[in-house]
């Protein structure tokens, strides 16, 4: 089954516990995205990725690094958590060369920072 | 830069009711739009899509029509459904930059 897949689900941490969500797919995408989602903002990107060792900032980049080493794989790491990091946030893939533009999300991952 | 915005919510409807969500687009090219649903607990799914002017995207019912002289793509349905109760995104994509609007909570009660 052609998925997108984001561990954990659920986190609750402290500020400054640095911590790394992860997040895999399955449909050979090059296309990689974390978003976050916020009342009334709708999905703001962090990062994207346009194949391996291409990363490049979203719109809401601070606090947040990506890596890109394998293409399946899009990790999102929070080096030092702060409160206004609490969010639900969203991976995403597309077969950006084809064209589609269509994106797949994972189910989320609801953090807080307390 | 590009940008969507689409109505505020939320919506709430009878079931059998008809639906629109209205959303306006600003881009510099020439744009694909999207509508993505959420359903509670669950990622964003691919509702419909169109990606050039005068397409009509439709899926289960859903319908928009990408119109480029009013920059628009307003989604609508004939008769909803409970099943149809989730929080609705328009969206578009133009080159590299994918843009979501805020999201509009539509409720149908039975």
């Amino acid at each position: 089954e052609a998925q997108v897949t984001q561990n954990p689900r659920y986190l609750i941490t402290v500020t400054g516990k640095k911590l790394t969500v992860t997040c895999s797919q399955n449909m050979n995408h090059e296309y990689m995205s974390w978003y976050r989602q916020d009342p009334g903002l709708g999905l703001r990107q962090i990062y994207y990725s346009m194949n391996v060792e291409v990363t490049d900032k979203g719109d809401v980049p601070e606090g947040y690094k990506v890596s890109r080493k394998e293409k399946r794989n899009f990790p999102l790491i929070l080096e030092s958590p702060s409160p206004n990091q609490t969010s639900l946030y969203f991976c995403a893939s597309s077969d950006w060369t084809s064209g589609s533009n269509i994106q797949y999300f994972g189910a989320g991952t609801r953090l807080s920072v307390l | 830069g590009d940008s969507v915005t689409q109505m505020e919510g939320p919506v709430t409807l009878s079931e059998e009711a008809f639906l629109t969500i209205n959303c306006t687009y600003t881009a510099t090219g020439y744009p694909s739009l999207f509508w993505y649903v959420q359903y509670p607990g669950e990622g964003l799914q691919l509702l419909l899509k169109a990606t050039k002017a005068d397409d009509k995207g439709s899926n289960k019912g859903f319908e928009a029509t990408y119109r480029k002289e009013t920059t628009s793509f307003h989604l609508e349905k004939g008769s909803v459904q409970v099943s149809d109760s989730a929080v609705y995104f328009c969206a578009l994509s133009d080159n590299n930059d994918m843009r979501f609007g805020a999201g509009t909570r539509l409720t149908v009660k039975p």
